[in-house]
């Protein structure tokens, strides 16, 4: 099993331009997450899925969107980037159905807006 | 004040020390995470606990529910234990976690 995979690995991006950050898992899990990870700051999620077809805001929502169109699949589109989304973005899983929820994460996309 | 708390933030300990990292939080949980993040690096899980004391190799995690508090211990500290250490709380009958900030550690050889 792969876990959690994430692409790119890196990506500079200018203002006002657009990407779609990559994340797949194949735990065949239903909850999918994604984080921002800021200097000095905790994680903070963007937002989360509770399974294909259902998405939900996070805590930092503003200037994202998501899909999840299967269950492996879970793309975050940054539209119109700014500065303020100069981050390292995480993607995570997990299998909840009560009970305690453990998130497996991956690599890792470190962005840059100029 | 933040939820979850992390001492100390920096630490920097010679190659062979013992090493304690603290974890208290303020809601309640199911479970807490212990995660370790390598420079430039994807975040990986160490332990994930609920009660008691859990050990692999050289490190070792507690957790009292009653007092709120974890700690993690490296025994023998290594170099390679050099990294941001981070606790994450799973907020009761919830899949929400809420995360520290993280203790970056640096072992000197």
């Amino acid at each position: 099993n792969a876990g959690v995979t994430q692409t790119p690995k890196f990506r500079i991006l200018k203002i006002g331009q657009s990407m779609t950050l990559q994340c797949t898992q194949d735990m065949n899990h239903n909850y999918m997450y994604w984080y921002r990870q800021d200097p000095g700051m905790g994680l903070k999620l963007i937002y989360y899925s509770v399974g294909a077809g259902i998405t939900d805001k996070g805590e930092v929502p503003n200037g994202y969107n998501v899909s999840r169109s299967t269950t492996e699949d879970f793309p975050l589109r940054l539209e119109l980037a700014a500065p303020s989304q100069t981050s390292v973005y995480f993607c995570a899983s997990s299998y909840w159905a009560g009970g305690y929820n453990e998130q497996f994460f991956g690599p890792g996309t470190r962005l840059t807006v100029l | 004040k933040n939820e979850v708390e992390q001492s100390p933030q920096n630490l920097t300990a010679q190659e062979g020390e013992f090493i304690t990292i603290n974890c208290s939080y303020s809601v309640g949980i199911s479970a807490l995470h212990w995660l370790q993040q390598h420079p430039g690096g994807g975040i990986v899980s160490l332990f994930m606990l609920s009660s008691g004391k859990k050990k692999h190799g050289r490190l070792i995690a507690t957790i009292n529910i009653q007092e709120k508090h974890s700690s993690l211990h490296i025994t023998a500290s290594h170099p390679r234990d050099s990294a941001v250490y981070i606790c994450a709380v799973v907020v009761s009958g919830t899949y929400k976690y809420i995360f520290g900030t993280g203790t970056r550690l640096k072992v000197l050889a």
